[in-house]
């Protein structure tokens, strides 16, 4: 099976910062990596598909990159709203997709 | 408007049986597959395996298979997951979410809470 490791396991910010969370993958998964934001309780919201495409809908401060094991999500400008926990998943190998262990985005 | 709608909070003993549903609505059902994700308490998400209601392929994660049984009927725009006997380590959020070409999951539902205790 295909390994997310997503980094760091929590982030403090504050409101205004830009955030960066990285996601790897143990063997390449070329643009195959989706981005989700789940707050407590709820279900998954789907952010960033295809590594880099936003997801209508979603917010422009929000935006994907990397291709084979290396991605970033990144946040230009954290709003309250952000404050959620992050997972990556790939998609590269039909029917094993899995998901990275999440990022927690707390207020600092 | 695109959704899907699970049913209710199961409370289980170990050794039952049982079977959660997920029925879509305000798309074509048959033309996109399900997956079902798994979340245990205070935990990540868990990708347990995918449905294709128009023909029923089935795939399951190597960590689910022969654990649960992924089904649909198309007929009613549901999808399924069961367990022929619960154990206390199945207690979860579990979740279905409309998955285009089998790829991201674009629509979620609302989740399924089941506890099994004795």
């Amino acid at each position: 099976d295909i390994q997310m490791t997503q980094s760091p396991s929590t982030l403090s910010a504050s409101v205004g910062d830009r955030v960066t969370i990285t996601c790897r993958a143990s063997q390449s998964i070329s643009s195959w990596l989706a981005w989700y934001q789940q707050k407590p309780g709820k279900a998954p919201k789907l952010l960033i598909y295809k590594a880099s495409s936003l997801e209508s809908g979603v917010p422009s401060r929000f935006s994907g990159s990397g291709s084979g094991t290396e991605f970033t999500l990144t946040i230009s400008s954290l709003q309250p709203d952000d404050f959620a926990t992050y997972y990556c998943q790939q998609y590269n190998s039909f029917g094993t997709w899995t998901f990275g262990q999440g990022t927690k985005v707390e207020i600092k | 408007e695109v959704q899907l709608v699970q049913s209710g909070a199961e409370v289980k003993k170990p050794g039952e049986s049982l079977k959660i549903s997920c029925k879509g609505s305000g798309y074509s059902f048959t033309s996109y597959w399900i997956g079902w994700v798994r979340q245990m308490p205070g935990k990540g998400l868990e990708w347990m395996g995918i449905i294709y209601p128009g023909d029923s392929d089935t795939r399951y994660s190597p960590s689910f298979q022969g654990q649960v049984t992924i089904s649909a009927d198309k007929s009613i725009s549901t999808a399924y997951l069961q367990w022929s006997s619960l154990k206390a380590s199945d207690t979860a959020m579990y979740y279905c979410a409309r998955t285009p070409e089998g790829e991201s999951m674009d629509v979620w539902g609302q989740g399924t809470t089941v506890t099994v205790s004795s």
